[in-house]
């Protein structure tokens, strides 16, 4: 069974800290990484995706791969309270379906 | 907003009944996904279709069916229905990359 594991907090940041997400994957073969933000009650959204090894920057996000690893990492720099959500890690793949961890809940604390 | 529209949005059905649920796309996007969302869990794959006609099971199969006659239409069946099945369906649609999510359908079995 292909999984994609993540640690499922309640991970706690202080406002204007920086928040580290990380998630791991089982299939070599995966190709795209996605991170999902998804508020209590709403649908899951896509913040970002990672193709590359290496660091991607999006304003505040970074989305890190390590594929040697099965590595994927998602940074929130000057965290902020909007951004307490729980973060699904996704992966895709080598038969294009798209996986998710369980997710962990992030809490900004003001 | 991705064109995605699920329903019925709510929906409250008796333990041995059939329900069927619907995904409706105007991406034209190939891949079409149904998830179940349930606390603990995360997002579980039911079943995807790459294509008109085109299904395969995911982590989560037993006790629904899916059919897609139609490039915008996925249906979800529960066959008949089980406690165990009350949660929160979402619909997703991909073109080869991320997903985009539906609002959600929440099935409550009684």
């Amino acid at each position: 069974q292909k999984e994609v594991e993540q640690n499922s907090g309640p991970l706690s940041v202080p406002e204007g800290a920086i928040a580290s997400l990380n998630c791991t994957y089982s299939d070599r073969g995966s190709q795209s990484f996605f991170w999902y933000r998804q508020y209590s009650g709403k649908s899951p959204e896509l913040i970002m995706f990672i193709y590359s090894n290496g660091d991607k920057e999006d304003g505040r996000f970074t989305a890190q791969l390590n594929k040697a690893s099965q590595y994927v990492s998602l940074l929130i720099r000057d965290s902020q309270p909007s951004d307490s959500a729980t973060y699904l890690c996704a992966v895709n793949d080598s038969r294009d379906k798209i996986i998710f961890g369980k997710g962990t809940r992030l809490h900004i604390l003001p | 907003d991705a064109g995605i529209t699920q329903s019925p949005r709510h929906k409250v059905t008796e333990t041995g009944t059939p329900v069927t649920l619907r995904c409706h796309q105007t991406e034209n996007h190939r891949y079409m996904y149904w998830y179940r969302q349930d606390p603990g869990h995360g997002l579980r794959l039911i079943h995807y279709s790459y294509g008109v006609k085109d299904t395969d099971k995911g982590e989560v199969s037993d006790g629904y069916s899916v059919s897609r006659s139609k490039t915008e239409d996925f249906l979800l069946t529960l066959e008949s229905a089980t406690s165990s099945q009350t949660s929160v369906y979402f619909c997703a649609i991909s073109e080869h990359t991320e997903a985009f999510f539906g609002q959600g359908t929440r099935l409550t079995v009684v």
